[in-house]
């Protein structure tokens, strides 16, 4: 069964960073591109980044372009997310997902970590 | 970039009663199309991916259909768990993964 679990989240203050991490389980982690989705209180979905399963490609939102860092440990099944700059519209419950690959055509994501700017 | 557009914004319908759900993409998706349910305070559920396989789990009153650009979710009988906000969301290409805006369906 694939498990994804965020951690990380909390109350940071405008300007300060975090940095979110994703433990993945149950599928062959090194084979998937991973990404990291966003929404917002009352808000819809956003994409916010995503990296290809070596790392090759990292691609960003426009809004957190600059400021935000993904990257992956395969040695780990781990995948992170690097938040420099807050800002309060960064404000929202963080998701990691993990993409489709071959045969599996499922996308599966993880329950969300919150993330809370605001001084 | 693709944008997804979901029709209608909000649907109210009756218990029992069969509602359609559509999502339109601006360029073709194939078939790499996904369905979810939200509820207050809960992760998104995947309900349907490859435009129309259900989840593990997922009750087969719900189906989805469509390729390329046109698709339909459609709830067969709702129940009363069935009340929430359905997204699509187009994982043919990235990036960006682009999601609609989501349909509120609630109760009438």
């Amino acid at each position: 069964e694939v498990q994804l679990v965020e951690s990380g989240g909390g109350l940071v203050q405008p300007g300060r960073s975090l940095r979110l991490s994703c433990a993945a389980s149950g599928f062959t982690f090194d084979d998937y591109a991973m990404h990291w989705v966003r929404q917002a209180p009352g808000k819809g979905l956003e994409w916010v980044s995503g990296i290809s399963w070596n790392s090759g490609s990292r691609a960003y939102a426009d809004s957190v372009k600059g400021r935000f860092t993904i990257s992956r440990d395969n040695a780990k099944n781990s995948l992170y997310l690097q938040m420099n700059s807050l800002r309060a519209e960064d404000t929202a419950l963080y998701y990691c997902a993990k993409d489709t690959y071959a045969a599996d055509r499922s996308p599966s994501w993880g329950q969300g970590t919150l993330v809370t700017v605001s001084s | 970039e693709i944008v997804m557009t979901q029709s209608p914004a909000t649907l109210s319908v009756s218990p029992g009663e069969r509602a359609t759900l559509s999502c339109r993409a601006s360029q073709s998706v194939s078939s790499n199309l996904a369905w979810y349910q939200q509820k207050p305070g809960q992760a998104p559920r995947l309900l349907i991916y490859g435009a129309s396989t259900r989840a593990t789990g997922i009750p087969a009153r719900f189906s989805g259909s469509g390729s390329g650009t046109e698709f339909t979710l459609t709830i067969s009988s709702l129940q009363s768990e069935d009340f929430a906000v359905y997204y699509c969301q187009q994982y043919n290409s990235w990036p960006p993964w682009t999601f609609g805006q989501g349909t509120k369906v609630g109760i009438k």
